[in-house]
């Protein structure tokens, strides 16, 4: 069965600092895509990245990163130098594709809330 | 706009009435997708459209929900004598087409509708 966790429910960092969301997923399937979506107060679901299971490489945006890691089934996110505007609620997401025009709905873990304080 | 909306943004309802809830997908976007989120939780899959044929409906929490995509297009979801239990967001998505193991399309999320049922 595919299942997304992510075990940190809230998180609270002072501005500047450094903050890593952890993410652990379990799937039946070779191919397969990871997914952060942030969600801020106003509610509507931003895409942050999109991984494909063959590619784990770790990537990096700005002061996002992501490190994906399949021998432990995990994609954390990091945010480097935390802002204010960073608060909101992150999603991790898994999706498996294997078949053309199937349904590849979202699995969604529960959400971390990241507080940053000024 | 060019992103997807959904309206109405916000609907209290009284506990027994029937609630209709609008999504206005991305133009020339095939699959579309309906999710609920509870508060303090991640989506959750309803149902998926792929044009007007209702592909997967195994979301659905009971069969007061009702969904259609008549056109192919602009899709409805029909909530039958509301329930305290379904106060939550509902979100829409809509994408492409349908992914494959070579290839992604991103789903694309409106802001969605806020149910509250008293």
């Amino acid at each position: 069965a595919q299942k997304v966790t992510q075990a940190q429910t809230e998180i609270s960092v002072v501005e500047k600092e450094d903050v890593t969301l952890d993410c652990v997923y379990e799937t039946r399937d070779t191919t397969y895509y990871l997914f952060w979506y942030k969600q801020p107060p106003s509610g509507e679901l931003v895409f942050l990245i999109r991984r494909n299971s063959f590619d784990e490489q770790n990537e990096i945006s700005g002061r996002y990163s992501w490190n994906f890691q399949k021998s432990t089934s995990s994609f954390n996110f990091t945010i480097t130098a935390s802002q204010v505007v960073d608060s909101a609620v992150y999603f991790c997401a898994l999706s498996e594709a294997l078949y053309l025009d199937s349904n590849y709905q979202l699995i969604w873990g529960a959400g971390t809330k990241l507080i940053i304080k000024p | 706009g060019a992103g997807v909306s959904q309206s109405p943004r916000y609907k209290v309802a009284k506990r027994g009435q029937d609630v209709a809830l609008r999504c206005d997908p991305i133009s020339g976007h095939v699959s579309l997708f309906w999710y609920q989120q509870a508060l303090g939780q991640g989506p959750e899959f309803l149902t998926y459209f792929q044009n007007e044929a209702q592909l997967d409906k195994s979301g659905l929490p009971s069969d007061r929900f009702f969904a259609e995509r008549p056109e192919g297009s602009v899709s409805t979801l029909k909530i039958q004598r509301t329930q305290q239990e379904d106060s939550a967001v509902y979100l829409c998505a809509s994408s492409l087409e349908g992914g494959s193991a070579l290839s992604y399309n991103e789903q694309f999320f409106g802001p969605g509708t806020r149910l509250t049922v008293l």
